[in-house]
């Protein structure tokens, strides 16, 4: 079964610092993964997704992710981060499983961003 | 705008007063999927559908019914709620991925709260 393990559950960084919001994913395959920001009272959206290529992806919002299949981890990194990147993260993994996609999400890093 | 709409937003009722979560998209998307997110437990799945008439559990499916009636809509139903089913609840659509390709992403509402007393 396919699992994702986001083990920092709150992280706090100095506006203008740099960013990095870790994640590890159990799957056999070559997962899909994804990682989605939840601002207050919004829902989900889409930062980013890899499946395949260049393992570094560029995201909206600045973002980026490297996808490292030695450590099965695709950490989230931002170079500078801004008051409005305070937020709720998750990572996801998704695969076809019995002929439905089957998307596993992380339990959430909530970021605090502090002047 | 390419939307996933949900209603409402915010919801208190009574235990076992039936209700209904409307989830509707206007992306022609043929896969949706109802989600719940609990504090310390992230996002579980209660219901998907891959398409009109097609709809299988997720991984919380008691108490909750769904519906697919039209491509666009996909109500969620608590014929009974409890106050277990307090939550917040995400709609999300997302593309045609019944042919082994979930790499496009969802697209989600921005959320029910609901509150069973």
């Amino acid at each position: 079964a396919q699992s994702v393990t986001q083990p920092d559950i709150h992280i706090t960084v100095s506006e203008g610092a740099s960013l990095e919001l870790r994640c590890n994913y159990s799957y056999g395959a070559t997962p899909y993964l994804f990682w989605y920001v939840q601002s207050p009272g919004q829902g989900l959206q889409l930062l980013l997704k890899y499946f395949s290529g260049d393992t570094l992806v560029q995201g909206i919002k600045g973002f980026e992710a490297e996808f490292k299949r030695s450590q099965s981890s695709f950490n989230l990194r931002k170079p500078s981060v801004h008051w409005s990147d305070a937020a709720e993260y998750f990572c996801a993994v998704a695969s076809i499983s019995g002929g439905y996609q089957k998307v596993t999400f992380g339990i959430g890093t909530k970021l605090q961003v502090i002047p | 705008e390419a939307q996933v709409t949900q209603n409402p937003r915010y919801l208190i009722t009574v235990t076992g007063k039936k209700l209904t979560v409307t989830c509707s998209q206007n992306m022609n998307h043929e896969y949706m999927s109802w989600y719940r997110q609990d504090p310390g437990l992230g996002l579980r799945q209660i219901y998907y559908s891959m398409n009109v008439e097609v709809t299988d559990k997720g991984d919380v499916p008691e108490g909750y019914k769904v519906s697919r009636k039209e491509k666009r809509n996909f109500p969620l139903i608590l014929e009974s709620p409890s106050p277990n089913q307090t939550s917040l609840y995400f709609c999300a659509s997302s593309p045609d991925q019944g042919q082994g390709t979930p790499g496009y992403g969802y697209t989600f509402g921005s959320g029910t709260r609901l509150t069973v007393v």
